[in-house]
This record gives structure tokens, sequence and C-alpha cells, in this order.
């Protein structure tokens, strides 16, 4: 069964700077894109970020392009966001989800359960 | 980037009926969209992708259909467990979510 934990979230004030991870399980991590998707509080899903299974191809949102970096360890399974530059905007449920394909096809067919940023002074 | 817009935002509805949620991309996106049902408090969980594809385990009662602007997710007879939030995805260029529609108790 797949599995996708995230970690890493919490309170921080605006201008700093956040390390999410999402560890997997389940399945054969280095065969698949990973993503994260973002949901602010009573609002919609935002994608912010995908990761092909090699990081060869790497992609952003526009509200994040600049200021948040995706990577992966293939031999520990993990998925990173580094988030910089934080604003109040940024607040949101983050989650992890595995992609079908090795590339970004989009088509997430799993997810994390999700971890909560607040950026706030 | 493209943008995803879905209509109606909300839907009221009684358990049975017929259910054609709507989906507009901003330039085309060949088949590569996607539908994801969203309860309360729980991750996003996929239902169709490739327009009209269902996802492992989903029910047919759920159809999707359309190719390149115009896309249609059909729920032919609505059950109690499918009250919830709609949203349609592309990932011809990069990704987007369209804004989600609310499917409620009429």
């Amino acid at each position: 069964e797949v599995h996708l934990v995230e970690s890493g979230g919490g309170l921080v004030q605006p201008g700093r700077s956040l390390r999410l991870s999402c560890v997997a399980s389940g399945f054969t991590f280095d065969d698949y894109a990973m993503h994260w998707v973002r949901q602010g509080p009573g609002k919609g899903l935002e994608w912010v970020s995908g990761i092909s299974f090699n990081s060869a191809t790497i992609g952003y949102g526009e509200s994040v392009e600049g200021r948040f970096t995706i990577s992966r360890d293939n031999a520990r399974n993990s998925l990173f966001l580094q988030m910089n530059n934080l604003r109040p905007d940024d607040t949101a449920v983050y989650f992890c989800a595995k992609d079908r394909y090795t590339n970004l096809s989009g088509g997430l067919p799993h997810w994390g359960r999700g971890i909560l940023v607040t950026v706030s002074s | 980037e493209i943008e995803m817009t879905q209509s109606p935002a909300t839907l009221s509805v009684s358990p049975g009926e017929r259910v054609t949620l709507s989906c507009r991309a901003s330039q085309g996106v060949t088949a590569n969209v996607a539908w994801y049902q969203q309860k309360p408090g729980q991750a996003p969980r996929l239902l169709i992708h490739t327009v009209s594809t269902r996802a492992t385990g989903v029910p047919t009662r759920f159809s999707g259909s359309g190719y390149g602007t115009e896309f249609t997710l059909t729920i032919s007879s609505l059950q109690s467990e499918d009250f919830a939030v709609y949203y349609c995805q592309q990932y011809s260029d990069w990704v987007t979510f369209g804004q989600g529609t609310k499917v409620e108790f009429k």
C-alpha cells in the first residue's frame, strides 16, 4: 500500500524559510514523478511544484517560482520542498502526491494527509 | 499558465439525480485532464484521468468526456457519499486545477 507522510510544517514568520519533507513507502519511489499541491484555508487546490523521477524535469506554479525549490533523494525515498521568503498567502495545507508515471504527467492517484504551514507574525 | 474554469461553483442536487459538471481550459490541453473528489478534512481522490479513464476502484457511475478545451464529469445517479467538491486538472502544460464545484444536498 502506498504511504506518503509529510513533515516539517508549522508556524513561521513572514520572510523566513521552512523545509517540508515527504517520506514515501509501498512503491518504487524512483520510478515515479512527485508533486507538491497546497490548499489555503477554505480555498481550492493549487499546484506548487513537480519533479520527474530522475530530477531532470522540474516545474513550479507561478506564485512560488523563484522562492520555492523542490528536490528528491531517491536513496531515502524522500521528497522535499524548500520554501524561502514566505508570505502570509503561502499559508496552506501542503500535500505530497505521487504521479502516475516517471515524468510530470499529472493524474495524481496517491496523496499524503497534508501538513499545515502557517505564515504569520 | 493555462486556466481551468469550472461551472457551476455550487450545484444543489438530490440523491438519485444525474449530475453534470463542466470544466473549460483557456487553451487546448488535448486529453490531459483529470478529475478529483475532495471531502472535508480529506486529501483529494483521483476519479478520472486522460479525460475518461476511471482510476482504480472508482464506481462506474462516474464518467468523463471532452477534448481540447471543454470537459465534463458526469455522475449518472448521485449517491449520498458523492456530496463533495470536485476539481478538474490539466497536465498538458505543467499542472493547474480548476477552482472547484461543490455538490451539495438540495
